[in-house]
């Protein structure tokens, strides 16, 4: 059984600073992660994927895979209020990525103005 | 582009009755994934639908059943409902013919079980 392992949290960041989330994956065989915010009450919603070794960035946000360490960390930069949420880390149920997605319990992070 | 939409928004059901949830893909998403998300846990994969056919589980028992509609929209159906049914039901589409896979949410179906 594929595990995502995420801290719970809350995580707490002022505004302004950067915010990082970590994620830890068991399948060495999965080829690509996602991560998704969540608002309360709201469905999650896509912030980016990541495929490949190394970063990626795109606007605020920094997604980070080391494939060897079965790692992958999001940063976001210039924190807002607005980016205080659950954030949720995933790949695919089956390495192919023809299924759905496993996913983590997901890092509540609070932006302190 | 039309996202996906997901109906009834809230049900209130009893123990051992059975419930129909409905999901509409997003225009040009042809897979149709359902998920389970109890509070404070990440979604599970229930199962997923592509081309009218279950096409990858998770851990869920028979009783949690799907179809999926010529025109890819999907209905979740479970039946003998328990109290631990308890949840917030999303409907995720994507297209298989792009990678890497992205999958897009609905709103979601609160179902209450008492």
């Amino acid at each position: 059984q594929k595990e995502v392992e995420q801290n719970s949290g809350p995580l707490s960041v002022p505004e302004g600073a950067i915010a990082s989330l970590n994620c830890t994956y068991s399948d060495r065989g999965s080829q690509s992660f996602f991560w998704y915010r969540q608002y309360s009450g709201k469905s999650p919603e896509l912030i980016m994927f990541i495929y490949s070794n190394g970063d990626k960035e795109d606007g605020r946000f920094t997604a980070q895979l080391n494939k060897a360490s079965q790692y992958v960390s999001l940063l976001i930069r210039d924190s807002q209020p607005s980016d205080s949420a659950t954030y949720l880390c995933a790949v695919p149920h089956s390495g192919g990525g023809a299924d759905g997605l496993t996913f983590g319990k997901g890092t509540h992070l609070i932006i302190q103005p | 582009e039309t996202g996906v939409t997901q109906s009834p928004t809230h049900l209130i059901k009893t123990r051992g009755q059975q419930v129909t949830l409905r999901c509409s893909s997003q225009s040009g998403h042809n897979t149709v994934s359902w998920y389970q998300q109890a509070l404070g846990q990440g979604p599970q994969f229930i199962f997923q639908y592509y081309r009218e056919e279950e096409n990858g589980r998770g851990n869920f028992p028979p009783r949690f059943s799907g179809l999926q509609f010529p025109n890819y929209s999907s209905e979740l159906n479970v039946n003998a409902l328990e109290l631990d049914d308890s949840a917030l039901y999303l409907c995720a589409s994507s297209s298989r013919d792009r990678g890497p896979k992205e999958q897009f949410f609905g709103p979601g179906t609160r179902l209450t079980v008492l």
